[in-house]
């Protein structure tokens, strides 16, 4: 089965100080692609970044990279930083191999940014 | 501009009554999603469907239904059934990928239905 877990129902960052939002996953795949995406107060999802798991250096994307534990099965977020348009709700998935087309998402960490 | 439409944005209904949730993309994808969000909560996967005319349940399809007559739209019916309909309700797209596919899902601006 396939299962997304995120332990970090809130956290608090200090404007321009790093956060570490975690993921973690369980699934049997070989092949599977992990995502982040974030959902502000009005409720769009924007997707930030990918990381597939065959790739093997951690994905960049500006202010976002992705820590990528493949034998700890951890997807964690790093946002480096931060700033007040960051405070939203962030959410991880998976997009696995079997009923490939099909995503699971964890129940999402809420972050709030401080000036 | 490519992308997801969703109407309407607010929907108000009575108990009782079925309604309707549109769908619209012109991303010319394959894949298209209905997620259900409860408030502070994450995404449930009411149905989903890989190609027009199949779709399949997902988490928490009972008191809903969906078609796919065309490639372009994906309705939600909400009906009577549903006991606690009250939920912000997202619509994705994806292109029809290889296992661990980079391409993301793309998310419409979501319905908030409110029972009164």
């Amino acid at each position: 089965a396939q299962k997304i877990t995120q332990t970090q129902p809130g956290m608090f960052v200090q404007e321009k100080e790093a956060v570490t939002l975690d993921c973690t996953y369980d699934t049997s795949d070989q092949s599977y692609g992990l995502f982040w995406y974030k959902q502000p107060s009005s409720g769009e999802m924007i997707f930030l970044i990918y990381q597939g798991s065959y790739d093997e250096q951690n994905a960049t994307e500006g202010r976002y990279s992705l820590n990528f534990q493949k034998a700890r099965k951890s997807a964690n977020l790093v946002i480096s930083a931060s700033q007040l348009g960051d405070s939203a709700m962030y959410f991880c998935a998976m997009r696995g191999h079997y009923n490939f087309n099909k995503f699971y998402f964890g129940s999402g960490t809420k972050l709030n940014v401080k000036p | 501009d490519g992308g997801i439409t969703q109407s309407p944005k607010y929907l108000f209904r009575k108990e009782g009554q079925n309604v309707t949730l549109s769908c619209e993309q012109n991303l010319n994808h394959d894949a298209m999603y209905w997620y259900r969000q409860d408030p502070g909560q994450g995404l449930r996967l009411i149905y989903y469907s890989q190609i027009v005319n199949d779709f399949q349940k997902g988490d928490i399809a009972e008191g809903y239904s969906v078609s796919r007559e065309k490639k372009e739209s994906f309705p939600l019916t909400v009906t009577s059934a549903q006991k606690n309909p009250t939920a912000f309700y997202l619509c994705a797209s994806t292109p029809l990928g290889a296992s661990g596919s980079s391409d993301t899902q793309y998310f419409g601006p979501g319905t908030r239905l409110t029972v009164l």
